[in-house]
């Protein structure tokens, strides 16, 4: 199973809007409504953000959502701010009944 | 409040075993599916294994099939990764993560353990 396909890196200014892609397959983000999004923070545990391609965890600012059209999902982040700088990762279901990451995004605010 | 605490990490030799657990609090875990991930040092993650909330299923990823096994014990409330033949490209932080009721992203995730597989 190939890994997902992210940019290695974006970034924006305070108060911008930037978008996090992640590029799969027909027998992966494509074909299931399951793609999740982490923020991970060095050193540290990854936090879920988005999942089910859209819906936000409890206590997750709606300044995150996600979507996804075809084979590509994207992580849309509104408003940024100095604490959004991190790594993000999309993950999705296959259709082998197991899970692949994006190489991840490292999102640094300007 | 949920949470995963991990343990068993340390320096093995190539060709040696390890197990890791993850210890489950503050959620009843006989209800959820459990995941393992992992994270090369300066590298991103990687799915390892899941188990189905009763351990009826597991599914790995093709870099360890064969070598590694995922269990659970319910009446511990505790996760556990039997990790064998151990590989240098083996070592990472190992992470486990509770699995979204009714689909397949990870909320919460344990602190880690580092696994460093060197001669």
């Amino acid at each position: 199973q190939s890994a997902l396909t992210q940019p290695a890196s974006v970034s924006g200014s305070p108060g911008q809007s930037i978008t996090i892609s992640c590029t799969g397959t027909s027998s992966d983000v494509g074909g299931y409504n399951y793609v999740s999004w982490y923020q991970q923070y060095p050193g540290k545990a990854p936090k879920l953000m988005i999942y089910d391609v859209s819906n936000r965890p409890s206590g997750v600012s709606n300044r995150f959502s996600g979507s996804k059209s075809g084979n590509t999902a994207s992580l849309t982040i509104t408003g940024l701010q100095a604490e959004d700088e991190a790594d993000y990762y999309c993950s999705s279901y296959t259709s082998s009944s197991t899970v692949v990451f994006g190489g991840g995004t490292k999102l640094t605010v300007l | 409040q949920v949470q995963l605490v991990v343990s068993g990490g340390g320096v093995v030799q190539p060709g040696r075993s390890l197990r890791l657990s993850c210890a489950a609090s503050g959620f009843t875990f006989s209800t959820y599916g459990m995941h393992w991930v992992r994270q090369a040092p300066g590298k991103g993650l990687e799915w390892v294994a899941v188990i189905w909330f009763d351990g009826t299923n597991k599914y790995y990823a093709d870099s360890v099939k064969g070598r590694f096994t995922i269990s659970r014990d319910n009446s511990k409330n505790t996760l556990y990764l039997e990790m064998n033949s151990l590989r240098v490209e083996d070592t990472a932080v190992y992470y486990c993560g509770r699995a979204v009721q009714q689909s397949w992203g990870f909320d919460p995730w344990g602190q880690g353990t580092l696994v460093t597989v060197s001669s």
